[in-house]
């Protein structure tokens, strides 16, 4: 069975702060997939980064990167110099890797980002 | 935009009546998926299809049908909704043949059941 623990809840910072979001997933499968996705307060789910197990360094755009280091299985997510525009609840996901078969996605339960000025 | 739409985007019901949510995508993806989401449990998937007439069951499908008679739209039926069944759900797509992986979703639909 698969899981992603998103032990953050809830996390506030002011602008300008840099805030990191943790992700560790739990999968037998040797190939799988990590995604991070973002919830604004409109509601919609925007898709922000896939790497792929076989794949371990770390991503950069713009202000956002991402660690995976499967020694620790965690794929965290770090938001550099935050905005009032990066306030969203935040989605880990795992899928594995079967060729031919659904991307059936497992998502953690989220971290809510509030950014303040 | 991932040419994905959901109908209705809110809507309230009774306990007992049966309900059905649209999915309509224009993309012309193999897969298509039903999430619910709900505050401490994130996204759960419900059911799934792998094409036209395949579907699957996801982790939460009890109480929930599916169907899948053409490409583009995916329904997602509840045939006696319970309170339970209040939340907001998603309908999102892929096409894994292409090696996308990831999903898009649609906008979301808000259940409520009174």
């Amino acid at each position: 069975a698969q899981k992603v623990t998103q032990a953050q809840t809830e996390i506030s910072v002011v602008e300008k702060e840099d805030v990191t979001l943790d992700c560790v997933y739990e999968t037998r499968d040797t190939t799988y997939y990590l995604f991070w996705y973002k919830q604004p307060p409109s509601g919609e789910l925007v898709f922000l980064i896939r790497r792929n197990s076989f794949d371990e360094q770390n991503e950069i755009s713009g202000r956002y990167s991402w660690n995976f280091q499967k020694s620790t299985s965690s794929f965290n997510f770090t938001i550099t110099a935050s905005q009032v525009v990066d306030s969203a609840v935040y989605f880990c996901a795992l899928s594995t890797l079967n060729t031919g078969t659904a991307s059936k996605l497992t998502f953690g339960t989220g971290t809510r980002l509030q950014v303040t000025l | 935009d991932a040419g994905i739409t959901q109908s209705p985007r809110h809507k309230v019901t009774e306990t007992g009546t049966p309900v059905t949510l649209r999915c309509h995508q224009t993309e012309n993806h193999r897969y298509m998926y039903w999430y619910r989401q709900d505050p401490g449990h994130g996204l759960r998937l419900i059911h799934y299809s792998y094409g036209v007439k395949d579907t699957d069951k996801g982790e939460v499908s009890d109480g929930y049908s599916v169907s899948r008679s053409k490409t583009e739209d995916f329904l997602l039926t509840l045939e006696s909704a319970t309170s339970s069944q209040t939340s907001v759900y998603f309908c999102a797509i892929s096409d894994r043949d292409r090696g996308y992986e990831k999903l898009f979703f649609g906008s979301g639909t808000q259940l409520s059941v009174l």
